[in-house]
């Protein structure tokens, strides 16, 4: 079956601008979790969504970050007035239910 | 607090010697533990994971690890490695309570001819 997808694969913006990002999970998991790669960073964790609970947003760097999941499949992750520093690899996971995590390719983001 | 230290950031080998990533944990409840690969410009393949049972769990690629308890490790094994194998390896803990995928900082594994 088809794995966890992420769209865009790149995105390059200026400084202020707003992006998003999406994921499309695997099918059946109801688990999803967004991290950010960056250099020097390694993997941080952002946010997860499990079912119908509210979400865990406690990794989030700003109040310019924000994530929403429609319908508990996709999730859409935005980051408004985006800076330098947001500059990094985002990458989704969604999550089976003896806690594996699949992985999308990623999305790197260049702010300009 | 949960962490996951990978003491070594690079490990230069050479084709068909064998390797080891040194992974530890912390952790004051049960964990679930994990290894993923990532070649460049890829997002993470598992590798191999520790759910619970026996402690010495086989992955993808021909590679291993044992989780030992009093020492609060899960090393990645592999007895002969291929230039393929040029990747970076990140271990993770997956702390129940929290519901939680924690990393260590990732080893670079350069395997040379």
């Amino acid at each position: 079956g088809a794995g966890v997808s992420q769209s865009p694969s790149n995105k390059v913006t200026e400084k202020g601008k707003d992006v998003e990002l999406r994921c499309d999970p695997i099918s059946g998991h109801t688990a999803l979790y967004w991290y950010r790669q960056s250099l020097g960073q390694g993997l941080e964790f952002l946010i997860y969504f499990q079912g119908n609970s509210a979400p865990d947003k406690s990794g989030l760097p700003s109040d310019r970050f924000s994530a929403e999941r429609t319908g508990g499949s996709v999730s859409t992750l935005t980051i408004q007035r985006t800076q330098q520093e947001d500059s990094a690899v985002y990458l989704c996971a969604s999550r089976t239910r003896v806690n594996e995590q699949f992985f999308g390719p990623g999305t790197r983001l260049t702010v300009l | 607090a949960q962490s996951v230290t990978q003491l070594d950031s690079q490990v230069p080998v050479f084709e068909e010697a064998p390797v080891e990533l040194r992974c530890n944990y912390s952790s004051s409840v049960s964990v679930y533990l994990f290894w993923y690969v990532q070649y460049p410009n890829q997002g993470l393949q598992l590798l191999l994971k520790y759910l619970s049972g026996s402690t010495l769990v086989k992955g993808i690629n021909g590679f291993e690890a044992e989780f030992n308890k009093s020492q609060t490790s899960f090393h990645l094994r592999k007895p002969s490695v291929h230039i393929s194998d040029t990747a970076e390896y990140f271990c993770a803990a997956f702390n129940t309570g929290f519901q939680k995928l924690v990393f260590g900082t990732g080893t670079r594994l350069l395997v040379s001819p």
